[in-house]
């Protein structure tokens, strides 16, 4: 049973390239969330989706960020014309219900390690 | 907005002293758990306590929930290397985010 697999693992972009991190939750979890964690700092909630919806993304950039979690396929962040400043580690977590259910334990991905030039 | 909070943000401890890591939450939470994210790796889950009151042990890690599920402990008992990392604390919102407390690193020098 794979756990959450997140790919690429590192990723390095230029200033104003576009970034691409996919995700794929465990087998039966229909949750998602996206964290975002800065050298030396704590897991900014970022967005969390359910299958084609996106459930609360009040962590998420105005501009440039943007999250899908497709019917098919894995979940996909997308940073649209990279800055240095979104160079991070980007985490994917997923879980079998909801946050408020009982069994809303996070298992998370190796993460995507995001380096812009 | 709600905030959970974590102390002390750093701790050094000599191999074989106790620690202890306190987390505390601006709003009652439904239930809280705490994840390990070793150096350069990716947070684990550790524990959940849903009960008010609550206190579960793993080994030489003891979890408590507090009576008012607005703060929660973590007390590793006579420190070894492998305990090394940083230790979150997690909870639900009345959102729909699931919130991370701001992480305690421990260091333990042998």
């Amino acid at each position: 049973n794979a756990g959450v697999m997140q790919n690429p693992r590192h990723l390095v972009r230029r200033r104003g390239q576009e970034a691409r991190l996919r995700c794929s939750p465990m087998k039966g979890h229909s949750h998602v969330y996206w964290y975002r964690q800065l050298p030396e700092e704590g897991l900014k909630f970022m967005v969390y989706l359910q299958k084609e919806n996106i459930i609360d993304e009040s962590g998420m950039p105005k501009e440039r960020f943007s999250a899908e979690f497709p019917k098919e396929g894995p979940s996909i962040l997308r940073i649209q014309q990279v800055v240095r400043g979104d160079s991070a580690a980007y985490f994917c977590a997923s879980s079998p219900k909801a946050p408020h259910s009982g069994a809303n334990v996070l298992t998370f991905g190796a993460g995507s390690r995001l380096t812009v030039l | 907005g709600q905030q959970v909070m974590q102390i002390p943000q750093y701790q050094h401890v000599q191999e074989g002293e106790d620690f202890t890591t306190y987390c505390n939450s601006s709003t009652t939470l439904s239930n809280i758990q705490w994840y390990k994210q070793r150096p350069g790796g990716h947070p684990v889950f550790l524990i959940q306590l849903v009960k008010s009151g609550e206190v579960k042990k793993q080994k030489r890690l003891t979890f408590q929930f507090g009576e008012a599920k607005k703060n929660s402990s973590l007390h590793i008992t006579a420190t070894q290397t492998t305990d090394v990392g940083t230790y979150f604390c997690a909870g639900p919102t009345t959102g729909n985010q699931f919130y991370f407390g701001t992480g305690t690193s421990l260091t333990v020098i042998p």
